[in-house]
């Protein structure tokens, strides 16, 4: 089954550290473009983060220079590691991939939920 | 960055009316949009790729069209499951940027 699985979210302070993962199954997350999406909470969609099949990487002006996505290949994960948090940042993380095919983030995760807060 | 403005904000229908939701975008995007749909508690689902493919085990009753800079999602009979949250994105530029989303209730 074609699937994405987040986790590492939770509480942390202003000015804190989380890394979030993403698990793939079922596709390979080095031949794609793999994608982070945040919701606030009663808001809409914001696309954060991006990281292409051959490695490169792109980030929403908003995280420049706090956040850093990654990837492992032996572990087939994505992970964004996540710096100097903010309170504007609490919001459910998806992971998603972005299908060459298709044009559009055709596989999402559950989310995760990552609140900065004292 | 583009910008998507999606039309109108809430859509209040009954089951078995016909839906249209708008999306515009500040330059054109050819024809790279997509449509979501996002249900309370849930990730958002593919439903349309390419301004007017159904996603895989979409029903026939979404459809999209348009292309360059305004495009529309149409349910033609809506179901009771179909009340959510659409978002249009476009997938021409970085950003990939996605519309403010409009929510369909059910009147």
């Amino acid at each position: 089954e074609v699937q994405l699985v987040e986790s590492g979210g939770g509480l942390v302070q202003p000015g804190g550290s989380l890394r979030l993962s993403c698990a793939a199954s079922g596709f390979t997350v080095s031949s794609n473009y793999m994608n982070w999406v945040r919701q606030a909470p009663g808001k809409g969609l914001e696309w954060v983060s991006v990281i292409y099949s051959g490695g490169t990487t792109d980030y929403a002006d908003s995280v420049k220079g706090r956040f850093t996505i990654s990837r492992d290949n032996s572990k087939n994960t994505l992970y964004l590691q996540m710096n100097s948090l903010r309170a504007e940042d609490t919001a459910v993380y998806y992971c998603a991939r972005d299908s060459i095919a298709r044009h559009a983030f055709d596989i999402w995760g559950q989310g995760t939920m990552v609140t900065v807060s004292s | 960055e583009i910008v998507l403005t999606q039309s109108p904000a809430t859509l209040s229908l009954s089951p078995g009316e016909r839906a249209t939701l708008s999306c515009r975008a500040s330059q054109s995007v050819s024809s790279f949009l997509a449509w979501y749909q996002q249900k309370p508690g849930q990730a958002p689902r593919l439903l349309i790729y390419d301004a007017s493919n159904r996603a895989s085990g979409i029903p026939a009753r979404f459809s999209g069209s348009g292309s360059g800079t305004d495009f529309t999602l149409t349910i033609s009979s809506l179901e009771p499951e179909d009340f959510a949250v659409y978002y249009c994105q476009q997938r021409s530029n970085w950003p990939r940027t996605f519309g403010q989303g409009t929510k369909l209730e059910i009147q």
